[in-house]
Protein backbone atom coordinates (compact mmCIF):
# COMPACT_ATOMS: atom_id res chain seq x y z
CA UNK A 1 0.00 0.00 0.00
CA UNK A 2 1.10 3.55 -0.56
CA UNK A 3 1.78 5.59 2.23
CA UNK A 4 2.02 9.44 1.88
CA UNK A 5 2.13 11.04 5.11
CA UNK A 6 2.38 14.68 6.31
CA UNK A 7 4.23 15.85 9.85
CA UNK A 8 1.52 17.57 10.81
CA UNK A 9 -2.17 17.44 11.01
CA UNK A 10 -3.16 20.60 12.27
CA UNK A 11 -0.74 23.53 12.91
CA UNK A 12 -1.43 27.09 14.23
CA UNK A 13 1.11 29.85 13.72
CA UNK A 14 1.43 33.50 14.12
CA UNK A 15 0.94 35.96 10.54
CA UNK A 16 4.84 36.67 9.54
CA UNK A 17 6.39 32.71 10.98
CA UNK A 18 8.27 30.75 8.16
CA UNK A 19 6.47 27.45 7.85
CA UNK A 20 7.26 24.40 7.21
CA UNK A 21 5.07 21.48 5.66
CA UNK A 22 6.50 18.12 5.13
CA UNK A 23 5.51 15.34 3.31
CA UNK A 24 6.93 11.70 3.08
CA UNK A 25 6.04 8.93 0.66
CA UNK A 26 7.39 5.49 0.95
CA UNK A 27 6.59 4.06 -2.99
CA UNK A 28 9.93 5.31 -4.60
CA UNK A 29 7.57 7.84 -6.75
CA UNK A 30 9.28 10.52 -8.78
CA UNK A 31 6.01 12.72 -8.73
CA UNK A 32 5.04 15.04 -5.84
CA UNK A 33 2.31 17.57 -5.39
CA UNK A 34 1.57 20.04 -3.00
CA UNK A 35 -2.14 21.51 -3.09
CA UNK A 36 -4.90 22.96 -0.56
CA UNK A 37 -8.39 22.70 -0.39
CA UNK A 38 -10.77 25.54 0.51
CA UNK A 39 -14.30 25.74 0.51
CA UNK A 40 -16.63 26.08 -2.92
CA UNK A 41 -12.64 26.02 -4.50
CA UNK A 42 -11.69 22.44 -4.56
CA UNK A 43 -8.44 21.55 -4.50
CA UNK A 44 -5.70 23.88 -6.30
CA UNK A 45 -2.37 22.74 -6.98
CA UNK A 46 0.71 25.35 -5.43
CA UNK A 47 3.57 23.45 -6.65
CA UNK A 48 4.88 20.12 -8.48
CA UNK A 49 8.06 17.93 -8.47
CA UNK A 50 8.92 15.95 -10.88
CA UNK A 51 12.28 14.41 -9.81
CA UNK A 52 14.44 15.33 -7.13
CA UNK A 53 15.95 18.94 -7.13
CA UNK A 54 12.76 19.72 -9.77
CA UNK A 55 10.22 21.81 -9.21
CA UNK A 56 7.44 23.36 -11.23
CA UNK A 57 5.07 26.05 -10.41
CA UNK A 58 1.02 24.77 -10.31
CA UNK A 59 -1.56 27.47 -10.51
CA UNK A 60 -1.36 29.08 -6.77
CA UNK A 61 2.47 29.71 -6.08
CA UNK A 62 2.84 33.16 -4.98
CA UNK A 63 3.53 33.16 -1.01
CA UNK A 64 4.73 29.63 -1.13
CA UNK A 65 8.31 27.66 -2.25
CA UNK A 66 9.38 23.95 -1.90
CA UNK A 67 11.86 21.68 -1.39
CA UNK A 68 12.69 18.42 -2.68
CA UNK A 69 16.14 17.19 -1.93
CA UNK A 70 15.53 13.86 -1.66
CA UNK A 71 13.08 11.51 -3.76
CA UNK A 72 10.92 10.41 -0.76
CA UNK A 73 10.29 13.93 1.05
CA UNK A 74 8.57 17.14 -0.64
CA UNK A 75 8.45 20.15 1.50
CA UNK A 76 6.38 23.25 1.27
CA UNK A 77 7.41 26.49 2.82
CA UNK A 78 5.54 29.52 3.43
CA UNK A 79 7.91 32.20 3.40
CA UNK A 80 6.03 34.98 5.58
CA UNK A 81 2.25 33.13 6.93
CA UNK A 82 -0.40 35.35 5.73
CA UNK A 83 -3.84 35.00 7.47
CA UNK A 84 -5.47 34.27 3.92
CA UNK A 85 -2.91 31.24 3.88
CA UNK A 86 -5.29 29.29 6.41
CA UNK A 87 -6.10 26.60 4.66
CA UNK A 88 -6.25 22.33 4.42
CA UNK A 89 -2.81 21.29 2.68
CA UNK A 90 -2.93 18.22 0.67
CA UNK A 91 0.45 16.23 -0.13
CA UNK A 92 0.24 13.92 -3.14
CA UNK A 93 2.61 11.57 -5.16
CA UNK A 94 2.16 9.35 -8.46
CA UNK A 95 4.02 7.37 -10.45
CA UNK A 96 6.57 8.64 -12.81
CA UNK A 97 5.92 10.09 -16.12
CA UNK A 98 2.93 12.50 -17.58
CA UNK A 99 -0.32 12.17 -15.68
CA UNK A 100 -2.35 10.32 -18.17
CA UNK A 101 -2.87 6.86 -16.42
CA UNK A 102 -1.13 7.54 -13.19
CA UNK A 103 -3.76 8.09 -10.13
CA UNK A 104 -2.54 10.43 -6.96
CA UNK A 105 -1.93 9.14 -3.71
CA UNK A 106 -2.88 11.58 -0.65
CA UNK A 107 -1.25 11.97 2.32
CA UNK A 108 -4.20 13.31 5.57
CA UNK A 109 -3.98 16.96 4.82
CA UNK A 110 -2.42 19.44 7.33
CA UNK A 111 -5.06 22.07 8.72
CA UNK A 112 -3.22 25.19 9.07
CA UNK A 113 -4.48 28.36 10.82
CA UNK A 114 -2.77 31.20 10.66
CA UNK A 115 -3.79 33.81 12.97
CA UNK B 1 -11.06 29.99 -15.97
CA UNK B 2 -12.46 26.77 -14.03
CA UNK B 3 -12.00 24.18 -16.60
CA UNK B 4 -13.58 21.29 -14.68
CA UNK B 5 -16.69 21.91 -12.73
CA UNK B 6 -18.90 20.29 -10.62
CA UNK B 7 -22.01 22.50 -10.69
CA UNK B 8 -23.82 20.50 -7.76
CA UNK B 9 -22.11 21.38 -4.33
CA UNK B 10 -24.72 18.99 -2.46
CA UNK B 11 -26.69 16.11 -3.15
CA UNK B 12 -28.57 13.85 -0.80
CA UNK B 13 -29.58 10.18 -1.92
CA UNK B 14 -32.24 7.82 0.15
CA UNK B 15 -29.62 4.21 1.26
CA UNK B 16 -30.55 1.56 -1.34
CA UNK B 17 -31.08 4.33 -4.24
CA UNK B 18 -28.81 5.31 -7.25
CA UNK B 19 -26.31 8.58 -6.80
CA UNK B 20 -25.56 10.24 -9.94
CA UNK B 21 -22.57 12.65 -9.52
CA UNK B 22 -21.58 15.15 -12.32
CA UNK B 23 -18.52 17.06 -13.44
CA UNK B 24 -18.37 19.00 -16.93
CA UNK B 25 -15.19 20.37 -18.10
CA UNK B 26 -14.24 22.67 -21.21
CA UNK B 27 -10.89 21.82 -21.54
CA UNK B 28 -10.85 19.25 -25.07
CA UNK B 29 -7.22 18.24 -24.58
CA UNK B 30 -8.02 16.44 -21.21
CA UNK B 31 -7.98 12.41 -22.18
CA UNK B 32 -7.35 10.84 -18.04
CA UNK B 33 -10.13 11.20 -15.82
CA UNK B 34 -10.24 10.66 -12.15
CA UNK B 35 -12.70 10.09 -9.58
CA UNK B 36 -11.85 10.80 -5.44
CA UNK B 37 -13.40 10.34 -2.42
CA UNK B 38 -13.08 12.55 0.93
CA UNK B 39 -13.78 12.26 4.49
CA UNK B 40 -13.95 15.13 6.17
CA UNK B 41 -10.14 15.80 7.67
CA UNK B 42 -8.97 12.86 5.55
CA UNK B 43 -7.08 13.40 2.12
CA UNK B 44 -8.82 12.23 -1.18
CA UNK B 45 -8.64 8.51 -1.49
CA UNK B 46 -8.84 7.47 -5.38
CA UNK B 47 -12.01 5.42 -6.78
CA UNK B 48 -12.31 5.31 -9.78
CA UNK B 49 -10.87 6.19 -13.13
CA UNK B 50 -11.46 6.54 -17.02
CA UNK B 51 -9.46 6.88 -20.38
CA UNK B 52 -10.93 9.13 -23.55
CA UNK B 53 -10.85 6.22 -25.69
CA UNK B 54 -13.47 4.47 -23.57
CA UNK B 55 -16.91 5.81 -22.84
CA UNK B 56 -17.62 3.30 -19.67
CA UNK B 57 -15.88 2.23 -16.65
CA UNK B 58 -17.25 0.25 -13.66
CA UNK B 59 -15.53 -1.25 -10.48
CA UNK B 60 -18.17 -2.78 -8.35
CA UNK B 61 -20.51 -0.30 -7.17
CA UNK B 62 -19.20 2.33 -9.05
CA UNK B 63 -19.16 3.82 -12.85
CA UNK B 64 -18.07 6.25 -14.70
CA UNK B 65 -19.44 7.31 -17.72
CA UNK B 66 -17.59 9.69 -20.15
CA UNK B 67 -19.42 11.93 -22.86
CA UNK B 68 -16.66 12.97 -24.93
CA UNK B 69 -18.92 15.36 -27.39
CA UNK B 70 -20.40 16.49 -24.31
CA UNK B 71 -17.57 17.08 -22.29
CA UNK B 72 -18.97 15.48 -19.49
CA UNK B 73 -18.84 12.57 -17.22
CA UNK B 74 -21.12 11.17 -14.28
CA UNK B 75 -20.11 8.35 -11.19
CA UNK B 76 -23.12 6.41 -10.48
CA UNK B 77 -22.85 4.52 -7.41
CA UNK B 78 -24.94 1.58 -7.07
CA UNK B 79 -26.63 1.14 -4.27
CA UNK B 80 -25.64 4.19 -2.24
CA UNK B 81 -24.60 3.17 1.54
CA UNK B 82 -24.36 5.59 4.63
CA UNK B 83 -20.72 4.94 4.26
CA UNK B 84 -20.54 6.86 1.09
CA UNK B 85 -21.69 10.00 2.17
CA UNK B 86 -18.49 12.20 1.35
CA UNK B 87 -17.19 14.52 -0.82
CA UNK B 88 -16.45 13.35 -4.01
CA UNK B 89 -13.92 15.60 -6.58
CA UNK B 90 -13.45 14.73 -10.18
CA UNK B 91 -9.79 15.43 -11.97
CA UNK B 92 -8.85 15.98 -15.17
CA UNK B 93 -5.64 15.66 -17.27
CA UNK B 94 -3.89 15.59 -20.13
CA UNK B 95 -1.96 13.10 -20.48
CA UNK B 96 1.08 16.02 -22.37
CA UNK B 97 1.47 17.25 -18.64
CA UNK B 98 2.36 15.93 -14.85
CA UNK B 99 -0.84 17.48 -12.94
CA UNK B 100 -4.53 17.53 -12.53
CA UNK B 101 -7.09 19.85 -12.47
CA UNK B 102 -9.74 19.29 -10.23
CA UNK B 103 -13.47 20.09 -9.48
CA UNK B 104 -14.80 22.28 -6.78
CA UNK B 105 -16.53 18.95 -5.19
CA UNK B 106 -19.85 17.71 -4.57
CA UNK B 107 -20.49 16.57 -1.05
CA UNK B 108 -23.10 13.48 -1.12
CA UNK B 109 -25.14 12.42 1.60
CA UNK B 110 -26.79 9.08 2.07
CA UNK B 111 -29.55 8.90 4.48
CA UNK B 112 -30.53 5.69 6.26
Amino acid sequence: DVKVTQSSRYLVKRTGEKVFLECVQDMDHENMFWYRQDPGLGLRLIYFSYDVKMKEKGDIPEGYSVSREKKERFSLILESASTNQTSMYLCASSFPGLAGGYEQYFGPGTRLTVT
Amino acid sequence: DQQVKQNSPSLSVQEGRISILNCDYTNSMFDYFLWYKKYPAEGPTFLISISSIKDKNEDGRFTVFLNKSAKHLSLHIVPSQPGDSAVYFCAASDSGTYKYIFGTGTRLKVLA
